[in-house]
């Protein structure tokens, strides 16, 4: 079974661009999560879906940081304008409902 | 609200020697537990779980935690720590009545001496 899938892996840019990330879940797995890993911290909730509904967007930065899941399967999740502290990697998972969660392997963003 | 503590950030242990990462929590009742593995340029893999029952809970690749609640602890051992055990390790708690929206603790970063 194919896990998680992110991408790309890593990207840099300068502050103020714009940059998306790409995540595709395990199939059949109806809840996804974004969260954004600083260096030297652990994960932290930025969004989740169920299906194609946002269950929990309480500490996504909604002036900069857009997400969506269309059709309930993949997500983007959007950062425009970029900030230096921006800089994190940034981890898609994915679960059968509010069973265990699996991660992909990130998106590790340096932002100039 | 609930938060986490790994009071270690890094550790350092000889292979072959036990390993204990500590890890509090703060929550008003009883949550689920989790002790998540993170590997250079892995995601995440979660290495055991508590939801209720016995408070001495296996996982894989031979790590066990105990809960304890008088101590609001979780403490992730091993009783013999194998070169490739070497990653940062991350407790997490998610409140029992509300899915399973983790808050992780900041990580504690596993050094394996020869």
């Amino acid at each position: 079974e194919a896990g998680v899938a992110q991408s790309p892996r890593y990207k840099i840019i300068e502050k103020r661009q714009s940059v998306a990330f790409w995540c595709n879940p395990i199939s059949g797995h109806a809840t996804l999560y974004w969260y954004q890993q600083i260096l030297g911290q652990g994960p932290k909730l930025l969004i989740q879906f169920q299906n194609n509904g946002v269950v929990d967007d309480s500490q996504l930065p909604k002036d900069r940081f857009s997400a969506e899941r269309l059709k309930g399967v993949d997500s983007t999740l959007k950062i425009q304008p970029a900030k230096l502290e921006d800089s994190a990697v940034y981890l898609c998972a994915s679960s059968h409902y509010y069973n265990e969660q699996f991660f992909g392997p990130g998106t590790r963003l340096t932002v100039l | 609200a609930q938060s986490v503590t790994q009071p270690d950030i890094h550790i350092t242990v000889s292979e072959g020697a036990s390993l204990e990462l500590r890890c509090n929590y703060s929550y008003g009742a009883t949550p689920y537990l989790f002790w998540y593995v993170q590997s250079p340029g892995q995601g995440l893999q979660l290495l055991l779980k508590y939801f209720s029952g016995d408070t001495l809970v296996q996982g894989i690749k031979g790590f066990e935690a105990e809960f304890k609640r008088s101590q609001s602890s979780f403490n992730l051992r091993k009783p013999s720590v194998h070169w490739s055990d070497a990653a940062e390790y991350f407790c997490a708690v998610a409140p029992n009545n509300a899915g399973n929206m983790l808050t992780f603790g900041g990580g504690t970063r596993l050094m394996v001496k020869p």
